[in-house]
């Protein structure tokens, strides 16, 4: 039974053009994470909402956004992906914060830019 | 900030046993985590120390001393589908926020 769920599996936008990739959870945790992955290099953290409140990491650029509507789903949005944006986009929930908790991670989006 | 090392690639032969060394610098370090990632996939949780001392859990065992800032991975008996990358985390204690090392991209061969 899936737990944390990616859609889709792999995305092809063009460059320029606003994509969305989605995370659903069925956890009911109160930490949700984004990461990119590019190829080869580690996993590196965008953002993370906890509850409503959302925590942006300082070198996340603003081409990418984030939405979390309730508890259950959370958005990423690039507003105008380039080439350097193609990467593995993973999400992760955690129970709470403060917790040395393990994440759990979805299957992950590749995302190919045109 | 965190600095989190390990060797980039490493290869063994089915049926030997491979150790995976981290090495970090952190503040408030609050535990250090092992995750497996095949090609294309997401990570998968391995292990979790925040003691010092050995865990084992079947074929992996994972070791960690905080005076030193060092963890290893132990893979014994190994099989062709632990070929993968295997990601060194740390995890600090405010923000509950972790941040992985480059991986160590273990190659089986028969």
């Amino acid at each position: 039974d899936a737990m944390v769920i990616q859609n889709p599996r792999y995305q092809v936008t063009q460059f320029g053009k606003p994509v969305t990739l989605s995370c659903s959870q069925t956890l009911n945790h109160n930490v949700m994470y984004w990461y990119q992955q590019k190829s080869s290099q580690a996993p590196k953290l965008l953002f993370h909402y906890y509850d409503k409140d959302f925590n942006n990491e300082a070198d996340t650029p603003d081409n990418f956004q984030s939405r979390r509507p309730n508890t259950s789903f959370c958005f990423l949005d690039i507003r105008s992906p380039g080439l350097g944006d193609a990467a593995m986009y993973l999400c992760a929930t955690s129970r709470d914060p403060g917790e040395s908790e393990k994440l759990f991670f979805g299957s992950g989006t590749q995302l190919s830019v045109l | 900030g965190q600095n989190i090392d390990q060797p980039t690639e490493m290869t063994a032969t089915e049926g030997a046993i491979v150790q995976i060394n981290c090495t970090y610098q952190t503040s408030g370090f609050n535990g250090l985590f092992w995750y497996q990632q095949h090609a294309g996939e997401a990570p998968t949780f391995l292990s979790y120390n925040v003691l010092d001392g050995l865990e084992e859990k079947g074929r992996f065992s994972s070791f960690l001393s905080r005076s030193k800032g060092y963890s290893y991975l132990l893979l014994k008996e190994l099989q062709m589908k632990d070929s993968a990358s295997y990601l060194c985390a740390v995890i600090k204690a405010a923000g509950n926020k972790l941040t992985f090392g480059g991986g160590t991209r273990v190659l089986v061969k028969p």
